[in-house]
């Protein structure tokens, strides 16, 4: 019943590591978005996805790259982890030609020790 | 940036009483949507308001929009300790492409005491 899911929940890794985060949308949306959270809760919007091609591209570090297999999914990949990448990534989905709200997934923790 | 600002950056009630939050931005807008975060949650859509409407109302909540100066507020009206979470004010700006891209302000923090 789940509508965006990420896994993992929380992730503890060490610096200079690779990860990635998934995540999943059971929605039929054709938008998707990453956004990062930082400890003072500032949401910043860091890729949307639309129709399996990157629309949006804020001023992130190249280490980070989103993959999106299909409509449904859209990963995010981080290179060479640093210790400022700390933070709560949120998943969120759209559908661009209907309502304008968007339904978040329930965050991945990433702790970079 | 086109990052939002809300104030206050924290607010105490008692249950029962109207809680009011406000937000301004800096940019035209297509809209402005309020969303809430409960402690280690993600954000839930609360209510949107379009740049040619003033207020809106659904159920306990009461928003207003005024753009000519770029601000928001938000009322909770006969609050509820279930309404204990971070509320964020997000404005919604097209970009081409159509992936209308959210950016949010930095939250209010609202505490209700039972």
């Amino acid at each position: 019943d789940t509508a965006v899911s990420q896994t993992p929940k929380y992730l503890v890794t060490q610096m200079g590591n690779d990860k990635s985060i998934k995540c999943e949308q059971n929605l039929g949306h054709d938008t998707m978005y990453w956004y990062k959270q930082d400890s003072k809760k500032f949401l910043k919007i860091m890729f949307s996805y639309n129709n399996k091609e990157l629309i949006i591209n804020e001023t992130v570090p190249n280490r980070f790259s989103p993959k999106s297999p299909d409509k449904a999914h859209l990963n995010l990949h981080i290179n060479s982890l640093e210790l400022g990448d700390s933070a709560v990534y949120f998943c969120a989905s759209r559908n661009a030609g209907g309502r304008h709200e968007q339904f978040f997934g329930p965050g991945t923790r990433l702790t970079v020790l | 940036s086109q990052q939002g600002e809300e104030d206050p950056q924290a607010l105490s009630i008692q249950e029962g009483e109207n809680a009011t939050m406000n937000c301004s931005y800096k940019t035209s807008i297509n809209n402005l949507q309020w969303y809430r975060q409960n402690s280690g949650r993600g954000l839930v859509h609360l209510i949107l308001i379009r740049s040619n409407e003033r207020e809106k109302h659904s159920g306990r909540l009461r928003v207003t929009l005024d753009t000519s100066k770029k601000s928001s507020s938000l009322l909770i009206t006969a609050s509820r300790a279930a309404d204990t979470a971070s509320y964020f004010c997000a404005t919604d700006t097209l970009f081409l492409g159509g992936a209308n891209n959210l950016f949010f302000g930095t939250g209010t923090r609202l505490t209700v005491i039972p």
